[in-house]
């Protein structure tokens, strides 16, 4: 079973629309990370946020907000106003605390953001 | 900004051959991991590695591979002979401990393709 899936696996949008990215994980431990990542055309990846899991208070950051959920096992990803820069592959990642350090992230979607 | 960095960027190789990735990672980091990221899917872990030691290994390290800190600055991946299905691009990432909260600071990556 997947720990991490992200179901969409591809997301167009034009410019200045709002987008969500879906996120959903399995865990049996009661302390774990949640994490997502940006990776442009370009490869590298790109730490965007850290949530733990005693932590469900939203997070927002500029045009960027993410939306924790325990009941539901999720941790969805919102991009306002999209722009043609936001255009990516986003990963979201788990780190468990019996797993290490290890991160294991989900399938990816890929965000199209058109002018 | 102190960053991993990660020599070559792109590696071309011929099947059976033996190739050596490099990473410098962040200079007061402890804990090292090496990722692989098939092209258009999901990074997956490979290997961490602390005070000289494996701390965590997936299934996919299996003995083709090791992984070395030879000197103070530099951790390396080995993969002994080659497969063609070892085409993929390898990250390497450190952190300050291993402790969950902490992110990991990805390199650029190394594209390996084996012909």
């Amino acid at each position: 079973a997947q720990k991490v899936t992200q179901a969409q696996t591809e997301i167009s949008v034009v410019e200045k629309e709002d987008v969500t990215l879906d996120c959903v994980y399995e865990t049996r431990d009661t302390t774990y990370y949640l994490f997502w990542y940006k990776q442009p055309p370009s490869g590298e990846l790109v730490f965007l946020i850290r949530r733990n899991s005693f932590d469900e208070q939203n997070e927002i950051s500029g045009r960027y907000s993410w939306n924790f959920q325990k009941s539901t096992s999720s941790f969805n990803f919102t991009i306002t106003a999209s722009q043609v820069v936001d255009s990516a592959v986003y990963f979201c990642a788990l780190s468990e605390a019996n797993a290490g350090n290890m991160l294991t992230f989900g399938g990816g979607t890929r965000l199209m953001v058109k002018p | 900004e102190p960053e991993v960095t990660q020599t070559p960027s792109h590696q071309v190789t011929q099947m059976g051959q033996e190739v050596i990735l490099r990473c410098v990672p962040i200079s007061n980091h402890l804990y090292f991991y090496w990722y692989r990221q098939i092209l258009g899917q999901k990074v997956e872990f490979l290997v961490s590695f602390y005070n000289n030691e494996i701390s965590e290994k997936s299934e996919i390290f299996d003995d083709q591979f090791s992984v070395e800190r030879p000197d103070g600055s530099n951790f390396t991946l080995k993969i002994r002979s080659t497969k063609l299905e070892d085409s993929a691009m390898y990250f390497c990432a450190s952190s300050e401990d291993n402790y969950l909260y902490n992110e990991q600071f990805f390199g650029p990556g190394t594209r390996l393709t084996v012909l």
